[in-house]
């Protein structure tokens, strides 16, 4: 089993909806989660992060902890095309002095339609 | 101009061939990683570098190896080769402080044939 699973998609949406992307994870020592989003032919780039449980909101991306369910979510509102990509969760037990390990989910894949 | 580049774009080798691909960055972090991503995988670390003295092996390491020429570059080489080593390679770094946040090189697309 994989220490993060991430439903790989694609998901395909249109313009203007909620978009729920998840992952779920085993290891109960992860403290720190992260989502990334990566455009085609591009490398990934930080969009959120989040330290243990609750919730963190940024414009229209709020993301979730849920570490009693070892589940973290990323909801879009108001979803664009220009939403469309592959977000990453990530995950670390403990950031500082710990080289910076993430460990990635598979990626979901996101298209928005106009 | 990027903070993060790599070289080169694309690639395409032949099995048992010796092949090295470069990574730069001038944002002053200190740690660097390579990554290979690859489809339902994710990405995987390969070899990461606290500095220039110290370097480590990821998750996935057969078969690759390393080496940070300066605080500003690190390079990743396949000492010979196969199919299976077909995949998207990433560079990044990160600050100490800010760990979370790893700045991606655009990737380097590599085919063995």
């Amino acid at each position: 089993q994989k220490e993060v699973e991430q439903d790989p998609g694609p998901l395909s949406v249109p313009e203007g909806a909620i978009v729920s992307l998840n992952c779920t994870y085993s290891n109960s020592a992860f403290q720190y989660f992260m989502w990334y989003r990566q455009y085609s032919r591009k490398g990934p780039e930080l969009l959120m992060y989040t330290y243990s449980s609750g919730n963190k909101e940024d414009g229209r991306f709020t993301a979730q902890v849920d570490k009693s369910s070892k589940y973290i979510s990323l909801f879009i509102r108001d979803s664009q095309p220009s939403d469309s990509a592959t977000y990453l969760c990530a995950m670390s037990p403990m950031i500082y002095n710990q080289g910076g390990k993430l460990i990635f989910g598979q990626g979901t894949e996101l298209s928005v339609k106009p | 101009d990027a903070d993060v580049t790599q070289t080169p774009r694309n690639r395409i080798t032949k099995t048992g061939k010796r092949i090295m691909l470069e990574c730069s960055q001038t944002k002053g972090h200190d740690r660097m990683y390579w990554y290979r991503q690859d489809p339902g995988l994710g990405l995987r670390l390969i070899y990461y570098s606290f500095d220039v003295k110290d370097i480590n092996k990821g998750e996935i390491s057969d078969g690759y190896s390393v080496s940070r020429q300066a605080q500003a570059k690190f390079s990743l080489s396949l000492e010979s080769a196969i199919p299976n080593q077909t995949a998207l390679y990433f560079c990044a770094t990160s600050d100490l402080q800010r760990e979370e946040t790893q700045y991606f090189g655009p990737g380097t697309r590599l085919l063995v044939l």
